[in-house]
C-alpha cells in the first residue's frame, strides 16, 4: 500500500486531455514537500517530467503540466499522443518516514 | 551529461548477500545526496535508502533496515548498497538516483 494514492489507470483518445491525481496527507504533500512526476516506459527507468510541483525539465513538452493544492497534486496531459502511453508516478517526501514516498503508479492508455 | 551506471545485480539464493555499485559521472558526486530505489517485477517504485553527501546521514526503509547498508566513496564517484539476508520480496530492479536522475537499474533476483 503506497503512501501516496493514484488511480491505477486512466485513458483517453488522441488529442484529448487527461489528469492523474496524487493524494497524500499532512505529513507529506500537505506539509509543503515538493511533488515530482515521472514517466516510465516499458523496460526503462523512470524519467522526470515534472519537478517541484509545476516545473518542466528541459525537453519535456509543454503538454505536460503539474499542480498542487492542499494534500493533493495533479498531472495533466493535453493533446494526448500515442507515445504518452506509459506508467506515471508521483513522488514526494514524508516527515514521518525520513525518505521518499511514491504513489502506486497510474497506467495511461491512449485509445 | 550525468551518467549513473549500476552493477552487481544477480541471481542469489534466499538468505544470501549481494553488493550493488553505482558509478557516476557528469556531476560533482561528493556534493550531492544519493538514493537507492527499487521496483519489484510488475510493481511500483519503492524508496530503499538515502545517504547524505558526506555519508554522515543515512536513512533506510523499514523493509530493509538491519539488512541493507548504503555507503559511498567520493574519491571513486561511487555509491554502494550491501544487501544481506536477502528474501524473495527483495527481488526487483534497483536504481541509483541522483536528485531526480535515475540510472538504468540492475536486476536482483532472490530464489527460494
Amino acid at each position: 500500500q503506497s503512501v501516496l494514492t493514484q488511480p491505477p489507470s486512466v485513458s483517453g483518445a488522441p488529442g484529448q486531455r487527461v489528469t492523474i491525481s496524487c493524494t497524500g496527507s499532512s505529513s507529506n504533500i500537505g506539509a509543503g514537500y515538493d511533488v515530482h512526476w515521472y514517466q516510465q516506459l516499458p523496460g526503462t527507468a523512470p524519467k522526470l517530467i515534472i519537478n517541484g510541483d509545476t516545473n518542466r525539465p528541459s525537453g519535456v513538452p509543454d503538454r505536460f503540466s503539474g499542480s498542487k493544492s492542499g494534500t493533493s497534486a495533479s498531472l495533466a496531459i493535453t493533446g494526448l499522443q500515442a507515445e504518452d502511453e506509459a506508467d506515471y508516478y508521483c513522488q514526494s517526501s514524508d516527515s514521518s518516514l525520513s525518505g521518499w514516498v511514491f504513489g502506486g503508479g497510474t497506467k495511461l492508455t491512449v485509445l | 551529461e550525468v551518467q549513473l551506471v549500476e552493477s552487481g545485480g544477480d541471481l542469489v539464493q534466499s538468505g544470501g548477500s549481494l553488493r550493488l555499485s553505482c558509478v557516476t559521472s557528469g556531476f560533482t558526486f561528493s556534493s550531492y545526496e544519493m538514493n537507492w530505489v527499487r521496483q519489484a517485477p510488475g510493481k511500483g517504485l519503492e524508496w530503499v535508502s538515502y545517504i547524505s553527501y558526506t555519508g554522515s546521514t543515512i536513512y533506510y526503509a523499514d523493509s530493509v533496515k538491519g539488512r541493507f547498508t548504503i555507503s559511498r566513496d567520493n574519491a571513486k564517484n561511487s555509491l554502494y548498497l550491501q544487501m544481506n539476508s536477502l528474501r524473495g520480496d527483495d527481488t526487483g530492479v534497483y536504481y541509483c538516483v541522483y536528485r531526480r536522475v535515475w540510472g538504468q537499474g540492475t536486476l536482483v533476483t532472490v530464489s527460494s
